[in-house]
């Protein structure tokens, strides 16, 4: 799998947009951008995922750049609970194989959101 | 449904004692995963299973072995436990698709201490 760039940390104040930054700038054609985040003492969860268009659900939006060099996971409004590490990930979207469903983590960005 | 539930939820062994981490799924799902998270790190693949009896590799593997004996449960087994296997173990699963997102659902983890 591609690699990804992410800040190690980013501060919000609560209630404002946040807009976490994603750098993979080898990506191939069929690779999806996932976004996964892992709130305190739990698991990680899905967030969203995209191809080429950007994308929204009741979570978050996608916004990818258009030559996909790069992506944008967008929270409209930070809660608290929204304080948590944020993984952005590449995958194949096709089955090539036993082992393609691996998903790759790197560090994440940590993000803090001030009351 | 519990989804992906993981025991025990914490454990400290002494250096060279065995114990086997449960990981079970009420979600019918095919793949199952077992990953390790040390302080300030992103997850790493430990093994994987795409089916009922049928396991695999990942990243780091050694000094873990796992089975598959059902569809819905996934057991990691330390045969004789290292302090380099101070962790926080997340098992995670997934539907198998041709195509598609192969979204991964976590467990809550569990924490483990080798003294």
């Amino acid at each position: 799998d591609a690699k990804t760039t992410q800040p190690n940390s980013m501060e919000s104040n609560e209630e404002e947009p946040v807009h976490l930054p994603c750098n993979h700038s080898t990506i191939s054609g069929t690779d999806y951008i996932h976004w996964y985040r892992q709130l305190p003492s739990q698991g990680p969860e899905y967030v969203i995922h995209g191809l080429t268009s950007n994308v929204n659900n009741r979570m978050a939006s996608l916004a990818i750049a258009e030559d996909r060099k790069s992506s944008t996971l967008i929270l409209h409004r930070a809660t608290l609970r929204d304080a948590a590490v944020y993984y952005c990930i590449l995958r194949d979207l096709a089955y090539s194989g036993a082992g393609s469903y691996q998903l790759t983590f790197g560090k994440g960005t940590k993000l803090s959101v001030i009351p | 449904n519990a989804g992906v539930t993981q025991t025990p939820k914490f454990r400290v062994l002494k250096t060279g004692q065995s114990m086997t981490l449960l990981c079970a799924q009420d979600m019918n799902h095919e793949y199952m995963y077992w990953y390790r998270q040390d302080p300030g790190m992103g997850l790493r693949l430990i093994h994987y299973s795409v089916g009922e009896g049928t396991t695999a590799k990942g990243e780091v593997p050694d000094g873990y072995n796992v089975s598959r004996l059902k569809k819905q449960n996934f057991l990691l087994g330390l045969e004789s436990a290292a302090p380099s296997q101070t962790s926080v173990y997340f098992c995670a699963s997934s539907y198998f698709m041709w195509v598609g997102i192969n979204e991964q659902f976590f467990g809550p983890g569990t924490r483990l201490t080798v003294l």
